[in-house]
């Protein structure tokens, strides 16, 4: 089982509407999570941490969930120009290892 | 954007020749890595350093090596290329040890090996 799991897609999405992607990752003692995105032909840029609250950042809202070891990311009112491909990024306790995701691929269609 | 630039962007080689990769930093951060990215595979640390001359390894180490001799510069060299080195390589910086800390990323360098 990889370590950190997602969707690849694509998702295909209209304009406007709402998208939602979920990451499970396998180590129960992960500590922080994020959401990078990565343009094509780009690097990864931080999209947003996730605390354990859940927290928002204008149309993005990301959630975690530990009990069931998966965070999530929900776009609402999308944009031509979130089409990316999202990476779900998970931190160990003390250490500096970031495993990342092989991303979700999002389109938004006009 | 943070402060990285990666040398070269674009690299063509054969395989057996000795390639130098370059990430420069001006956010006087303590921590770098080296990652690669390749289809079907998500980033994937190389090695890492967590100050000048302190370097470790990561999950795909074989037929790398790294020296930070200056805060600002971290090097990845391939002694002898080969062909399953071709790839995107990746640096990121980051500021601290705090679990909370992101990483931030280079340009990234696409290096093919013939």
């Amino acid at each position: 089982r990889k370590e950190v799991e997602q969707d690849p897609g694509p998702f295909n999405v209209p304009e406007g509407a709402t998208v939602a992607f979920n990451c499970t990752y396998s180590n129960s003692a992960s500590q922080s999570f994020f959401w990078y995105r990565q343009d094509c032909r780009k690097e990864p840029k931080l999209l947003m941490s996730v605390y354990s609250s859940g927290n928002e950042d204008g149309r993005f809202t990301a959630q975690l969930n530990r009990a069931s070891q998966y965070i999530s990311l929900l776009i609402r009112d999308s944009k031509l120009s979130d089409s990316a491909t999202y990476l779900c990024v998970v931190k160990g306790l003390g250490n500096e290892k970031l495993t990342f995701g092989t991303g979700t691929r999002l389109t938004i269609i006009p | 954007d943070a402060g990285i630039t990666q040398s070269p962007r674009h690299k063509v080689t054969e395989t057996g020749t000795p390639v130098t990769l370059r990430c420069h930093q001006t956010e006087n951060h303590r921590y770098m890595y080296w990652y690669r990215q390749d289809p079907g595979h998500g980033l994937r640390l190389i090695h890492y350093s967590y100050g000048v001359k302190d370097t470790d390894k990561g999950e795909v180490s074989d037929g790398y090596s790294v020296s930070r001799s200056k805060t600002e510069d971290f090097l990845l060299t391939l002694e002898s290329a080969t062909s399953s080195q071709t790839s995107v390589y990746f640096c990121a910086i980051s500021a601290g040890h705090g679990s909370n800390q992101p990483q931030h990323f280079g340009d990234g360098t696409r290096l093919s090996i013939l």
